[in-house]
């Protein structure tokens, strides 16, 4: 299971950061994905830390043990999406955590 | 275009079965471990199934184990997934989606299965 907060709300120009829990998070990296209303979700950060070709500067990950953090740095409204942490249990099935709403205002 | 079209998804009773279909075209699934991924009315993504590139590995996630079954056609460049013994909590859009390097880079647009009598 992985364990993110349901909501987290900006200022436009602020730094949000979305944390994601669970054990699986210690044994393999966690992917984060942002899904806008009415659309498919898209990768913006894998292997923890790396940032697929397109998606912002701004846009980072970290982990750490059984935690691992997506943070947008300096928030725009165009960032304001559902933020899904991904990862994989010890047989290799995904997990998905519940989501996070990203509200910049 | 690199695209994924979903296809099969429909009213269907408690207990019934339907089968979801796949057309990748603008590339070759036969290079991918491919998955399924759903997200019920209102609610978040939740990993339904994968299937390695040759077909010979398959997982699921506990939620569908022994009722749901994924398989592919490198040739029709289609991924398939059969699904049986349908409950309420199966109602959700259901995913295609492709993994390069374990990452989710390419989504279908979905197809809705709901459920109900």
């Amino acid at each position: 299971e992985l364990t993110q907060p349901p909501s987290v709300s900006v200022s436009p120009g602020q730094t949000a950061k979305i944390s994601c829990s669970g054990d699986a998070l210690s044994e393999n990296y966690a992917y984060w994905y942002q899904q806008k209303s009415g659309q498919a979700p898209v990768a913006v950060i894998y292997d923890d830390t790396k940032r697929p070709s397109g998606i912002p500067q701004r846009i980072s990950g970290s982990s750490s043990g059984t935690m691992a953090s997506l943070t947008i740095s300096g928030a725009q409204l165009e960032d304001e999406a559902v933020y899904y942490c991904f990862s994989r249990d010890i047989r290799g099935r995904g997990l998905f955590g519940g989501g996070t709403l990203l509200t910049v205002l | 275009e690199v695209q994924l079209a979903e296809s099969g998804g429909s009213l269907i009773q408690p207990g019934g079965s339907l089968r979801l279909s796949c057309a990748a075209s603008g590339f070759s699934i036969k290079n991918h471990w491919m998955h399924w991924v759903r997200q019920a009315p209102g609610k978040g993504l939740e990993w339904v199934s994968r299937i390695k590139s040759d077909g010979s590995v398959t997982a699921y996630a506990d939620s569908v184990e022994g009722r749901f079954s994924v398989s592919r056609d490198n040739a029709q460049n289609t991924l398939y997934l059969q699904m049986s013994s349908l409950r309420a909590e199966d109602t959700a859009v259901y995913y295609c989606v492709r993994a390069a390097l374990l990452v989710f880079d390419l989504w279908g647009r979905g197809t809705q299965v709901t459920v109900s009598s």
